[in-house]
């Protein structure tokens, strides 16, 4: 059983560019989720995708934006990028079970200088 | 609004002794209530989860914890802690309308020899 798999580890940008980071879900999870971690807090919930379609999402702008492919797997997209979206960005999968937990993966590093 | 609340941003225990991490929710009915550890540099890893039957939960790596509905809360326990446990500790909640975790801003926990 393969767990999340996120890419890159570590990603530095321009405030004003475009960021693309993908994650490959745990298998059989047909339910991803994104979260923006920033130092010394906790997850902040970005959106959720079930079945390629967006079912969920937090206090983001749309700025930030999302896809899943059929094969469960999900990027997460940041165009005008700004100081404040540097942070740790996890990608969790599951199954559409609340009771189920989620299954996280190393998170990417990104930071906008 | 669902949150969840962690009072102690940093808990400092010596090796051997017990640890209890506090975590309160606020929430109308029962919630899905879980416990996460996220070691440096790594993402999330689930510990524990909650949402029916008996109000003592054991989870891996010897942790439990026991919702008590009275005080709205969802104390992660361990007998002995280990140096190997120093991590951050993270409380989430979802409650019966949502699939998705709102999370708390974490408790980091520092053991020392």
């Amino acid at each position: 059983e393969t767990g999340v798999t996120q890419s890159p580890t570590h990603l530095i940008k321009t405030r004003g560019q475009q960021v693309t980071l993908r994650c490959s879900s745990q298998s059989g999870h047909n339910t991803v989720s994104w979260y923006q971690q920033a130092l010394g807090q906790g997850p902040q919930f970005i959106f959720q995708y079930y079945r390629e379609e967006e079912n969920g999402r937090g206090n983001f702008p749309p700025r930030f934006s999302g896809l899943q492919f059929p094969n469960y797997s999900s990027e997460l997209n940041v165009n005008a990028l700004e100081l404040d979206d540097s942070a740790l960005y996890l990608c969790a999968s599951s199954l559409p079970d609340r009771g189920g937990g989620y299954t996280f993966g190393s998170g990417t590093r990104l930071t906008v200088v | 609004a669902q949150s969840v609340t962690q009072p102690d941003i940093h808990i400092t225990v010596s090796e051997g002794a017990s640890l209890e991490l506090r975590c309160n929710y606020s929430y109308g009915a029962t919630p899905y209530l879980f416990w996460y550890v996220q070691s440096p540099g790594q993402g999330l890893q689930l510990l524990l989860k909650y949402f029916s039957g008996d109000t003592l939960v054991q989870g891996i790596k010897g942790f439990e914890a026991e919702f008590k509905r009275s005080q709205s809360s969802f104390n992660l326990r361990k007998p002995s802690v280990h140096w190997s446990d120093a991590a951050e500790y993270f409380c989430a909640v979802v409650h019966g309308g949502s699939y998705i975790p709102t999370f708390g801003r974490g408790t980091s926990l520092i053991v020392h020899p």
